[in-house]
């Protein structure tokens, strides 16, 4: 089984400073990595995946994470953030060749960006 | 397309009421999952389906059972509402996997209150 640890359970930062949101994994498989948002009142929405290949993955909205296999890592982050990145960011992970497609969530990391 | 659509938005229950909760996606996924998302504790799956006609447990299965109806839908039943099954409930499907990749798509979430 898989499992995700999000290290901090709430970020504040000021508007147009960078941020890192982090993400450790742990698995006895190889793995494919996730990073979803959530927007006040609204479902789960894929920020960004890392299925294999490059290490550095860029998602939606400025985002990019990179993966760092001897660290069992998979940090998220964004140069400059705005109020609207305020959000809940859930890390996830998955196992390859999973065919039941199931997915570990980590608990969350609350981004607040203050002006 | 809608995606993945569940109903009610909300629903307050009265402790040992019962209640279904619906999802539906249009997306053509074979597998689909129910998850309940509580404060500090991110996303935990209660039960999945990985095809029609098929379901399992997950995580947090206790006091709730599911109908894989057809291909689209996938429901949940609260035989005997408890105040412990309040939560916000997400539906989810996955997109048909190549090698192994997982992607799921979650539906806007169902807020349930049981007094």
């Amino acid at each position: 089984a898989q499992s995700v640890t999000q290290l901090d359970s709430q970020v504040p930062v000021f508007e147009e400073a960078p941020v890192e949101l982090r993400c450790n994994y742990s698995s006895s498989v190889s793995v494919y990595l996730f990073w979803y948002v959530q927007y006040p009142n609204q479902g789960l929405q894929l920020l960004l995946k890392y299925l294999s290949g490059s290490t550095l993955v860029k998602g939606i909205n400025g985002f990019e994470a990179e993966f760092n296999k001897s660290q069992t890592s998979f940090h998220l982050r964004k140069p400059s953030v705005h109020i609207s990145d305020t959000a809940e960011y859930f890390c996830a992970v998955s196992g390859r060749g999973s065919t039941l497609g199931r997915l570990y969530f980590g608990r969350g990391t609350q981004l607040t960006v203050w002006p | 397309n809608a995606g993945v659509t569940q109903t009610p938005k909300f629903q307050v229950l009265k402790t040992g009421q019962s209640m279904t909760l619906q999802c539906a996606q249009d997306m053509n996924h074979n597998s689909m999952y129910w998850y309940r998302q509580d404060p500090g504790m991110g996303l935990r799956l209660i039960y999945y389906s990985a095809s029609e006609g098929t379901t399992d447990k997950g995580e947090v299965p206790n006091g709730y059972n599911v109908s894989r109806l057809n291909k689209r839908e996938f429901s949940l039943r609260l035989e005997s509402a408890a105040p412990s099954q309040t939560s916000v409930y997400f539906c989810a499907s996955r997109a048909p996997g190549t090698s192994g990749y997982n992607e799921q798509f979650f539906g806007p979430g169902t807020r349930l209150t049981v007094l």
